[in-house]
């Protein structure tokens, strides 16, 4: 257990409405990560940061935004929700002397109507 | 980019069978790293490779990084319903992203 959360766990939209998924985490690692994860697509990353206020762009960012104003929270926005966003996020974090290796949170199911 | 290959995408076997999945990378990597989800969970790391040629092992479980640090596989021998998951390989090159390939997913029949 990485001390990670996730919230909501589940979640259910209307098309056009924004959505914030929020990650915390209890260890202060530098690095967290947001995933899309769909069936036939693997674990996609959406966007990433590597401190607080430093955030970057990942393979699948377009429609998403985050923020990071502190070390122990990622959060994920949807500024306007489409039905091709229903998706499970899993956000990550890579622990400080672990380069690279990822420990991830239950994940939130989204579902966009 | 860096782009991460896996196959098979589905595999059944009968319980007791053995199971291999196969990764291979567009381009050298620094580590190669596998992962496990269970139906309805979150991935978990499992291990990671480093070094060219490397082979590890975990119970059942053998994981091999190639030569060329571009290819791996995951095998695992007798399959047990517990092994019942989808297998996910990731590439590291250095820096603090993964590529993830597609995953295998393994059913297992008792």
């Amino acid at each position: 257990d990485a001390g990670i959360t996730q919230s909501p766990r589940h979640k259910v939209t209307e098309t056009g409405t924004p959505v914030t998924l929020r990650c915390h985490q209890t260890e202060n690692h530098r690095y967290m990560y947001w995933y899309r994860q769909d069936p036939g697509h693997g674990l996609r990353l959406i966007h990433y940061s590597y401190g607080v206020k430093d955030t970057d762009k990942g393979e699948v960012s377009d429609g998403y935004s985050v923020s990071r104003s502190k070390t122990e929270d990622f959060l994920l926005t949807l500024e306007s929700a489409t039905s091709s966003q229903t998706s499970v996020y899993f956000c990550a974090i890579s622990r400080t002397g672990e380069k690279e290796t990822q420990y991830f949170g239950p994940g939130t199911r989204l579902l966009v109507l | 980019g860096q782009q991460v290959m896996q196959i098979p995408q589905y595999q059944h076997v009968q319980e007791g069978e053995d199971f291999t999945t196969y990764c291979n990378s567009s381009t050298t990597l620094s580590n190669i790293q596998w992962y496990k989800q269970r139906p309805g969970g979150h991935p978990v790391f499992l291990i990671q490779l480093v070094k060219s040629g490397e082979v590890k092992k975990q119970k059942r479980l053998t994981f091999q990084f190639g030569e060329a640090k571009k290819n791996s596989s995951l095998h695992i021998t007798a399959t047990q319903t517990t092994d019942v998951g989808t297998y996910f390989c990731a590439g590291g090159a250095g820096s603090y992203q993964l590529t993830f390939g597609k995953g295998t997913k393994l059913s297992v029949i008792p």
